[in-house]
Order: structure tokens, then sequence, then C-alpha cells
């Protein structure tokens, strides 16, 4: 069964520290994996998509098959990076399955 | 473009109620979903209609749930003798369809729902 697993509910950093916002995901076959943001009274939206292998607002995230990971990073948080991040499992032209959802707050 | 809309914004009902929400995915998107959204819980599925294809029902929660898309658009999505448990953020997304690929879902703003 597919399965999304993201380990923290919240996650508090400072201002210019390192972010790791951590998922681990259930698939047999060959996953494509998402995550989506929520900022604070805005729409749930993408944020990035693993087979784009871009950076957005600064975030990368890289599958790794071996460990069944896509953990999301970003070197330097912002304050305005505070929202609720979620990881998503889709198979190819089929319903994602969403993790739990990691709050990440930064603080000043 | 105009994006995916959800009416009501909020609803607040009695418990043992039928409720109603609705759905207007983005023109042109084949697929719709709801998802309910609740603290701690994530982003439950719960139901997925592609074009002309029967629902993707696997997330129904209960047959007190029920959800319709009319003319390949606009979508309602029904619960029936409403719980307190039900009461959640209840969201809906569109994408268009590519085959081969998981598409982007763009999500309307949500209905919360509270059941007294």
């Amino acid at each position: 069964a597919q399965r999304v697993t993201q380990p923290e509910k919240l996650l508090s950093v400072f201002k210019g520290a390192p972010v790791e916002l951590k998922c681990n995901y259930s698939y047999s076959g060959s996953p494509e994996l998402f995550w989506y943001v929520q900022y604070s009274r805005q729409r749930l939206q993408l944020l990035l998509r693993h087979i784009s292998r871009e950076s957005i607002k600064g975030f990368t995230a890289d599958l790794n098959k071996g460990e069944t990971s896509f953990h999301l990073k970003k070197p330097f948080a912002q304050e305005e990076d505070s929202a609720m991040y979620y990881c998503a499992l889709g198979r190819y032209g089929n319903k994602l399955v969403f993790g739990a959802g990691t709050i990440l707050r930064v603080k000043s | 473009g105009a994006g995916v809309s959800q009416s009501p914004s909020n609803k607040v009902t009695e418990k043992g109620k039928d409720v109603e929400l609705r759905c207007d995915p983005i023109s042109g998107h084949t697929a719709l979903y709801w998802y309910r959204q609740s603290l701690g819980q994530g982003l439950e599925f719960l139901i997925y209609f592609q074009g002309n294809s029967a629902p993707d029902k696997s997330g129904l929660p209960s047959d007190r749930f029920s959800a319709e898309r009319t003319g390949g658009s606009v979508s309602t999505l029904t619960i029936q003798r409403t719980q307190q448990e039900d009461s959640a953020v209840y969201l809906c997304a569109s994408s268009p369809w590519t085959s081969g690929r998981t598409d982007t879902q763009y999500f309307g703003p949500g209905t919360r729902l509270t059941v007294l």
C-alpha cells in the first residue's frame, strides 16, 4: 500500500538556520513525489516535484529510492517560509497520497 | 484566470442535518478531487473524478458521504446525517490530465464545516 510518513508535526528553527523537513514513502513502483505548501490564509499549492529537479524559493528535494525518502531542504530559513508543508506520493495519472504534514515555524 | 472555487466558505450545522458542499474546478480540468483536512490528520483523500470514468470512491469514510460531478465540471459533496466528527475543512482540487504523469493539483480555498 502507498504510504507517506512525515515524522515531525512541528519543526521550529531560527531565521538563517538550515531546514530539513523529512518525508519517507512506501511504494513498490516508480513513485512521483511532491511537496505542497500552505501559507497562512492561503490555498494549498505545489512547491516542487521531484521530476523537475528544480529549486523553488531556495528549497530543494532529492528523491532517494534506496532510503525511500524525499526530504525537503533549505540552507537558510526565512520567516516567510513559515507554513504547513505536505509531502505527497502519486502514481501516474492517479490520486495523491499525502502525509500528515509538518508545520515549519521560522523564528526571528 | 479563475482558480478553483468552493462554496460556502463556512458552514455551521446541527448534528443530524444534511449538508452540500460545492466545487467549481478550473475550466478544462478533467480531474477533480475532494479531500478532508483536520488537525493532526493531514489531508485525507475522499473521492476522485476523472473525465467520464467511474469515480474512485475509495476514500469516502462512510455511506453518509457521497459526491457527484455534473457535466464534467461542478461537483457537489453531500454529507447526510452529519456527526460532530465530520467537522473539518473540506478541500476540492482539480487538475488537467496528462498521460503518463501525475499532474499538479490546484486547490480551492476550502469549506470549513462545523457540526454542533
